[in-house]
């Protein structure tokens, strides 16, 4: 069964600085989707990226970018230019066949000011 | 778009009364999921309907939980008799599928439920 490890319960940055949170995940498929997901303190899951494993190019979205070292099976996210709205629980997940998500534990970002 | 909608946002009941939570899916996609929400065990998948038809259950706990989905646009998931342990935020997802493509799942707001 698929697993998605995230090692950092929380991490903190100051606003304005860049942050990068890790995923490690592990699979013996080859075809495959990497998401990470935003969760405010509302509880509203929101998409903020996703990357297809076939794709060697790293996916961006305005100051989110990833990291996806596919032999070392990491998927990590950046947060440039923090901003106090980025503050919330971010979960790294994982869809393979099936179309199900498996998700990490979450690292809770805190912004400060 | 409305985006995928649960009701009710909150629920408080008494152990071993009948919860009915609710889902819409947005319209026109075909994959329907309803996960579970807590601090020991994190985001799991309970269950997930493809064009209405149950794929997979293997997630949901045992048998006081059942899941619906008798249209394309409406979704139930009961747990009777509900016990403490069941307090949770529970979420519906939906999502396109064409066949061999994966798509982005879309998350509801959730349905926090306490039961006493």
């Amino acid at each position: 069964a698929q697993t998605v490890t995230q090692s950092q319960p929380e991490m903190s940055v100051q606003e304005a600085e860049t942050v990068t949170l890790s995923c490690t995940y592990d699979t013996s498929e080859s075809d495959y989707y990497l998401f990470w997901y935003k969760q405010p303190p509302s509880r509203q899951m929101i998409l903020v990226i996703r990357q297809e494993a076939y794709k060697q190019q790293n996916a961006t979205e305005n100051r989110f970018s990833v990291n996806f070292q596919k032999a070392a099976k990491s998927f990590s996210l950046k947060i440039s230019d923090s901003q106090l709205g980025d503050a919330a629980m971010y979960f790294c997940a994982y869809m393979g066949g099936g179309n199900k998500l498996v998700f990490g534990a979450g690292t809770i970002l805190r912004v400060k000011s | 778009d409305a985006g995928v909608i649960q009701s009710p946002r909150h629920e408080v009941t008494e152990m071993g009364q009948e919860v009915t939570l609710r889902c819409k899916p947005i319209s026109g996609h075909d994959y329907l999921f309803w996960y579970r929400q807590t601090m020991m065990r994190g985001l799991e998948l309970l269950i997930y309907f493809n064009n209405n038809v149950p794929i997979d259950d293997s997630g949901m706990p045992e048998d006081r939980f059942s899941a619906k989905m008798p249209n394309a646009s409406f979704s139930t998931l009961k747990i009777q008799p509900s016990e403490p342990r069941d307090s949770a935020v529970y979420f519906c997802a939906s999502s396109f599928g064409l066949a061999g493509v994966k798509e982005t799942q879309y998350f509801g707001p959730g349905t926090r439920l306490l039961v006493l």
